[in-house]
C-alpha cells in the first residue's frame, strides 16, 4: 500500500459526460501528480500540483482541469468525454515541490472507460 | 519540452540471463533519472535510481548507468527471475516535470 487513495477504482460512462476523479496523498505529501495511462502506453504527464498550487503543466487537454484543495487532496476533471480518453488515471504524491526530491508514490489509479 | 526514448519496447530471456533496457533524453538540464517496475495490473513503483552527479548505482540485481555526454541512461538485470517480469519505465526529471519513458514489457522464461 503506498498511501495514495484513489476513486473511484473503476467508472464506466457515455461520450460527452464529465466525471471527476479523486486522489489523497500520502500524509505529509505536498506534491500531487496526474499521469494518463492508455492501452500499451507510457505515463502521459497531465497536471502537477504542490501545496494548492499549479506547479506544472504536461499535454493535459482544454477539456480536462485539476485542483488541489486545501486538506491537500486533488480532484481531476475530465469533460465533453470522447471515446480516447478511456484509460487508466494514476495519481502519485511526493514529498517536495520537485520530483527530483525523491520518489513518486502512485495511487492504484481509476479506469476510466468511455462508451 | 523534455523528451524520453525507450527501447526495446519489448525484450525476452531466459531466467538466469541479463536484461538491458536503454533510454534517452533530450534536455540536458534533467538532473534525476529513476525507473518504476509496473506489475501487471498494479501502480508503478520505484526500483532505483540515479542523479546527474553521479554515473552508476547498484542495488543488488538491478544498476543503473548514466552518460551526460550522450545524454542516456540504462537499466541492467542480471541473473532475472520470472518475478522480474514486469513493464519497466524510465523517467528523466526536468524543472518540475517527470516525463516517463514508453515502457519496456520484460518476460523471464523458466
Amino acid at each position: 500500500d503506498s498511501g495514495v487513495t484513489q476513486t473511484p477504482k473503476h467508472l464506466i460512462t457515455a461520450t460527452g459526460q464529465r466525471v471527476t476523479l479523486r486522489c489523497s496523498p500520502r500524509s505529509g505529501d505536498l506534491s500531487v501528480y496526474w499521469y494518463q495511462q492508455s492501452l500499451d502506453q507510457g505515463l502521459q504527464f497531465l497536471i502537477q500540483y504542490y501545496n494548492g498550487e499549479e506547479r506544472a503543466k504536461g499535454n493535459i487537454l482544454e477539456r480536462f482541469s485539476a485542483q488541489q484543495f486545501p486538506d491537500l487532496h486533488s480532484e481531476l476533471n475530465l469533460s465533453s468525454l470522447e471515446l480516447g480518453d478511456s484509460a487508466l488515471y494514476f495519481c502519485a504524491s511526493s514529498v517536495g515541490a520537485e520530483g527530483s526530491t525523491g520518489e513518486l508514490f502512485f495511487g492504484e489509479g481509476s479506469r476510466l472507460t468511455v462508451l | 519540452g523534455e523528451n524520453v526514448e525507450q527501447h526495446p519496447s519489448t525484450l525476452s530471456v531466459q531466467e538466469g540471463d541479463s536484461a538491458v533496457i536503454k533510454c534517452t533524453y533530450s534536455d540536458s538540464a534533467s538532473n534525476y533519472f529513476p525507473w518504476y517496475k509496473q506489475e501487471l495490473g498494479k501502480r508503478p513503483q520505484l526500483i532505483i535510481d540515479i542523479r546527474s552527479n553521479v554515473g552508476e548505482k547498484k542495488d543488488q540485481r538491478i544498476a543503473v548507468t548514466l552518460n551526460k555526454t550522450a545524454k542516456h541512461f540504462s537499466l541492467h538485470i542480471t541473473e532475472t527471475q520470472p518475478e522480474d517480469s514486469a513493464v519497466y519505465f524510465c523517467a528523466a526529471h526536468n524543472t518540475d516535470k517527470l516525463i516517463f519513458g514508453t515502457g519496456t514489457r520484460l518476460q523471464v522464461f523458466p
